[in-house]
């Protein structure tokens, strides 16, 4: 069955240092993935997503992630850290059935010290 | 941009009072979904919605639940019975008729169940 799962429930860095969250997904097709990001007391907003035309995607804020398929990985990544990151961050896929199911990793809160 | 909008943001009910969540989706968008977060745990997937029908549901989504879309533009998740572990963050989406398609979501509604 398809799946993500997300490892560590919390990353912390400090302002303007690297920041990797980590993603690996189960498929044995061409996966659908995505990654959210949640603000306290809203919605999910969507960062970036990848397709096919570029193992490398580009998102919003500055994020990226990097599609592996030998690794089966979705990370995501930020060169520098800005107080204002500080969130909760979903990995997601979208799973290849009769229907529509998007299913989402446990999360990552992202935690930024000054 | 367009966006999802949910009412109420905050709903108090008692054990065993029926509630309706209501959601009104991007006007173009031909997917609509309820998602449910408990505090500090994973967005789980309830229902998807197409064409007057459901798509898909999970384990969760029992005969407790029930969803309609009784106009144009309005999409309602009932729980005709609540239990005090409904209480939850729900959160309606939408997208288009795309795998690929990200989920738009609203700021959700928090019900609490006493």
């Amino acid at each position: 069955a398809q799946s993500v799962t997300q490892l560590g429930s919390h990353v912390s860095v400090s302002e303007g240092a690297l920041v990797l969250l980590r993603c690996n997904y189960s498929s044995s097709v061409p996966p659908y993935l995505f990654w959210y990001v949640q603000y306290p007391n809203q919605g999910l907003q969507l960062l970036l997503k990848y397709t096919s035309a570029a193992t490398l995607v580009k998102g919003i804020n500055g994020f990226e992630a990097e599609f592996k398929k030998s690794e089966t990985s979705f990370h995501l990544t930020k060169p520098s850290a800005h107080m204002s990151d500080a969130a909760e961050y979903f990995c997601a896929v979208t799973l290849n059935t009769g229907g529509f199911k998007t299913i989402f990793g446990a999360g990552t809160r992202l935690f930024v010290k000054a | 941009e367009p966006e999802v909008t949910q009412t109420p943001s905050h709903q108090v009910t008692q054990m065993g009072q029926e509630v309706i969540l209501r959601c009104v989706p991007i006007s173009n968008h031909l997917y609509f979904y309820w998602y449910r977060q408990i505090l500090g745990q994973k967005v789980e997937f309830l229902v998807s919605f197409y064409n007057n029908e459901i798509s898909e549901k999970s384990e969760i989504f029992d005969d407790q639940f029930s969803v309609e879309r009784p106009d144009g533009s309005n999409f309602t998740l009932k729980i005709r019975s609540t239990k005090l572990e409904d209480s939850a963050m729900y959160f309606c989406a939408s997208s288009d008729l795309d795998r690929n398609s990200p989920l738009h979501f609203g700021n959700g509604t928090r019900l609490t169940v006493t």
